[in-house]
């Protein structure tokens, strides 16, 4: 069973501070690394992939990914009340397998004021 | 450029009766799938299409089916509704199967009474 963990959250922050989000996978293989924000109510809208060990930048989020840990994290800085959204992780298996992403139940995410 | 663009947006059933939803992928792209979202979850696979065939089938039963058309538009089809069906349909398009990202649509939301 090939599972992608997130905690549920809620993840509270203060506006302005940095937002960690974590992903573990099970799937050692697994080969491409997604992150969605969802607004209740709305659907999955892609903020980053990453495919490479190491960190990816783009404006004020950070993807990072540990494929001997086997996780996989996103950081938002300088944290916003619009950012206030659920987060999904996605994650999917190796070349040569079904190709079809896993995703978490996603990290609930509350930026105040 | 238009997104992934789904109908209905909001549909109401009873049980026992039949639903269709309907999916058009991003121009370009050859992948569709199909997700279902309960609240509090993230999404659940259910079917991935890719060139008109079918590349992959989630833990759902029988009385949920699929096609890709031609110009890679794609219908999901629900028979004998049951209560437990009632969710947020997600359609999603990829440029290809393997390590591209999913393109959700705005997804719809089906309610069986």
């Amino acid at each position: 069973q090939k599972e992608v963990e997130q905690n549920s959250g809620p993840l509270s922050v203060p506006e302005g501070a940095i937002a960690s989000l974590n992903c573990t996978y099970s799937d050692r293989g697994s080969q491409s690394f997604f992150w969605y924000r969802q607004y209740s109510g709305k659907s999955p809208e892609l903020i980053m992939f990453i495919y490479s060990n190491g960190d990816k930048e783009d404006g004020r989020f950070t993807a990072q990914l540990n494929k001997a840990s086997q996780y996989v994290s996103l950081l938002i800085r300088d944290s916003q009340p619009s950012d206030s959204a659920t987060y999904l992780c996605a994650v999917k298996p190796p070349s040569g397998g079904s190709y079809i992403p896993t995703f978490g139940r996603g990290t609930s995410l509350i930026v105040h004021p | 450029d238009a997104g992934v663009t789904q109908s209905p947006t909001h549909l109401i059933k009873t049980r026992g009766q039949h639903v269709t939803l309907r999916c058009s992928p991003i121009s370009g792209h050859k992948s569709v799938s199909w997700y279902q979202q309960v609240l509090g979850q993230g999404p659940q696979f259910i079917f991935q299409y890719y060139e008109k065939e079918e590349r992959g089938r989630g833990n759902f039963p029988d009385r949920f089916s699929a096609r890709q058309f031609p110009n890679y538009s794609s219908e999901l089809n629900v028979n004998a509704l049951l209560l437990g069906d009632s969710a947020l349909y997600l359609c999603a398009s990829s440029v290809d199967r393997a390590g591209s990202p999913l393109h959700f649509g705005n997804g719809t939301r089906l309610t069986v009474t």
